[in-house]
């Protein structure tokens, strides 16, 4: 069965300094891995997808196999970086997106 | 153009009633998602439309809930004899075509609170 695991319910960092929000998933087959975000009264939206290889707001997460992770990084954390961040792995069987517990980061000014 | 909505915002129940839970989709799109947030629990799948078919309904807790989607559009979720443990956010989401890795689009939930 897929699973998708964030170790850390809370994260505060200081401003300026490098974020890691980490993510290790289980899945059986080839996976596909995004990022959602959800900043305080707002929906959950779309940050990045692993197949994009795209960095959005500062942000980048390199997909490794070998460790079955999918960490999210930043070099420079933004107060407006502060929300909920939620890895998910895609089940291409049954369409199903599998999240996790999700990660709330704190941004200290 | 407006995106994912649904409603009511909020929904305040006695244990046994049944609730009824309504999502608009964004226009066009094909792919429709239901999902439940429990405090501390994350997003659990419950439930994705093709069209106005469901494949996969085993994501549903247990047979209290139902959904349906009419029109190639508008969703409606159901829970029958409603639990206290039925309390949570509920948040659809639809995608332009078919398939999970599709970018999805979040409504801002409905709020249940089960008395």
């Amino acid at each position: 069965a897929q699973r998708v695991t964030q170790p850390e319910k809370l994260l505060s960092v200081f401003k300026g300094a490098p974020v890691e929000l980490k993510c290790n998933y289980s899945y059986s087959g080839s996976p596909e891995l995004f990022w959602y975000v959800q900043y305080s009264r707002q929906r959950l939206q779309l940050l990045l997808r692993h197949i994009s290889r795209e960095s959005i707001k500062g942000f980048t997460a390199d997909l490794n196999k070998g460790e079955t992770s999918f960490h999210l990084k930043k070099p420079f954390a933004q107060e407006e970086d502060s929300a909920m961040y939620y890895c998910a792995l895609v089940n291409f069987g049954n369409e199903k997106l599998t999240f996790g517990t999700g990660t709330r980061l704190t941004i200290i000014p | 153009g407006a995106g994912v909505s649904q409603s009511p915002s909020n929904k305040v129940t006695e244990k046994g009633k049944d609730v009824e839970l309504r999502c608009d989709p964004i226009s066009g799109h094909t792919a429709l998602y239901w999902y439940r947030q429990s405090l501390g629990q994350g997003l659990e799948f419950l439930i994705y439309f093709q069209g106005n078919s469901a494949p996969d309904k085993s994501g549903l807790p247990s047979d209290r809930f139902s959904a349906e989607r009419t029109g190639g559009s508008v969703s409606t979720l159901t829970i029958q004899r409603t639990q206290q443990e039925d309390s949570a956010v509920y948040l659809c989401a639809s995608s332009l075509v078919r398939g999970g890795s599709d970018t999805q689009y979040f409504g801002p939930g409905t709020r249940l609170t089960v008395l």
